[in-house]
């Protein structure tokens, strides 16, 4: 069965400093890969998706994520973090449309936007 | 365009009551997903609707959820009676055929006292 790790639960960054949410699936062969956001009161927000391709990816609101299938790895990065990017943020992989697009997320990365 | 509404946004009710939650999915939007997030842990699937037939009901916890997807737009998901267990978030998620990821909505706390 596919499972999804995101090591750190809580992480706190100062406004401007850049920002890297680590996330390890496992799954036998390449999954298709998400990061969403949940911010206070609101839905989950899609975030960027990887597929196939290009293993950089880019998405909105700044953020970016690399696919490295060596280390089963896909960790999301910001160059700056801004105060607004205060929210929770979790990682999810897909076996796509065989798997009738069913979702395994992690448990959240909580972040913390020091001012 | 609209998107995933759900309500009630918050629901409070006792051990034992029946509570009806309610997922409107994005118009024309065959996929209707219902995903659950317990308190600390991670939002786990429940099920899929394609238009008004389910896809894959794997995630259900025990016969007292039952969801329905009358004339496949919105969609409901009954819990009777509910026990303290069942506390936390659902959430509705709704897609197009193929596959471009889901588009969620706010979800519905739950909290069983």
């Amino acid at each position: 069965a596919q499972s999804v790790t995101q090591p750190d639960i809580h992480i706190t960054v100062s406004e401007g400093a850049s920002l890297e949410l680590r996330c390890n699936y496992s799954y036998g062969a390449t999954p298709y890969l998400f990061w969403y956001v949940q911010s206070p009161g609101q839905g989950l927000q899609l975030l960027l998706k990887y597929f196939s391709g290009d293993t950089l990816v880019q998405g909105i609101k700044g953020f970016e994520a690399e696919f490295k299938r060596s280390q089963s790895s896909f960790n999301l990065r910001k160059p700056s973090v801004h105060w607004s990017d205060a929210a929770e943020y979790f990682c999810a992989v897909s076996k796509g449309t065989g798997g009738g697009n069913k979702l395994t997320f992690g448990t959240g990365t909580q972040l913390k936007v020091e001012l | 365009e609209a998107g995933v509404t759900q309500f009630p946004s918050h629901s409070v009710i006792e051990k034992g009551q029946t509570v009806t939650l309610r997922c409107d999915p994005i118009s024309g939007h065959d996929n209707l997903y219902w995903y659950r997030r317990v308190m600390g842990k991670e939002i786990k699937f429940l099920l899929h609707f394609v238009k008004e037939s389910k896809q894959d009901e794997s995630g259900m916890p025990n016969n007292r959820f039952l969801a329905e997807r009358t004339g496949g737009t919105y969609s409901t998901l009954k819990v009777q009676p509910a026990e303290l267990e069942d506390s936390g978030v659902y959430f509705c998620a709704s897609s197009l055929q193929g596959w471009d990821g889901y588009t969620f909505g706010s979800g519905t706390r739950l909290t069983v006292v």
